[in-house]
């Protein structure tokens, strides 16, 4: 079955620790985003990425890093400049670079817990 | 004005019953909405796909109001595994989709 992936499901790490989460898709699609949920409040746009060897900056990307050497991967990176790390990290892809025809699909996410 | 807003609730309804709310939009070049499900500490999953004047799917209703800038979801015959929160999104920002807070939706007996 095609879908995406998001791993771990849960991770711990110290304050001042760098950390990489794992997104891969098999959907052939051509966009991936990064979203971060925090409790109570809406999904807030990390990075995105319309092709590979290219991304753009979302609306809270400070603290955060992507690359997109594959079609089929998204790692995202949150760096110990990221002032409060822990939250709900969600990736999503969806089929086309235009968002108006393509609603993204979700990976079940990974919820990182930095102390 | 922020791009979507919802409130936020939570709307609690006994089972049975036919529950409706609204999401507001600021940009007028929307084209086209989601809606969006999300259970508790889970991801979302997309609900409904809006493209024209609404969209019906079984029990789910999703009307569009663009004179008004706001999408309404109407839900009938509520079960209790309706409980979600069901976000909303327009979109019309190039390839970037702003997610409402959500509208929390408890079923009860």
């Amino acid at each position: 079955d095609g879908g995406i992936t998001q791993s771990p499901k849960y991770l711990f790490r110290k304050e001042g620790q760098n950390v990489t989460l794992s997104c891969e898709q098999n959907l052939n699609h051509d966009a991936m985003y990064w979203y971060r949920q925090d409790p109570g409040q809406g999904l807030r746009l990390i990075y995105y990425s319309q092709i590979v060897n290219d991304f753009q900056k979302g609306d809270i990307a400070e603290g955060y890093s992507v690359s997109r050497e594959k079609k089929e991967s998204f790692p995202l990176t949150v760096t110990s400049a990221q002032k409060n790390p822990t939250a709900f990290y969600l990736c999503a892809s969806s089929p086309g670079r235009d968002s108006r025809n393509s609603p993204l699909h979700f990976g079940n996410g990974t919820r990182l817990t930095v102390t | 004005r922020k791009e979507v807003e919802q409130d936020p609730g939570p709307f609690n309804v006994p089972e049975g019953a036919t529950v409706a709310f609204n999401c507001t939009y600021s940009n007028s070049a929307s084209q086209s909405f989601f809606w969006y499900r999300q259970d508790c500490r889970k991801e979302p999953k997309l609900l409904m796909s809006v493209y024209s004047s609404g969209n019906e799917d079984g029990r789910f209703t999703a009307q569009l109001n663009r004179a008004s800038q706001y999408i309404s979801l109407l839900i009938r015959d509520s079960k209790l595994s309706d409980s979600a929160t069901y976000l909303c999104v327009p979109t019309g920002g190039g390839n970037k989709l702003t997610f409402g807070t959500g509208t929390q939706l408890k079923v009860e007996l």
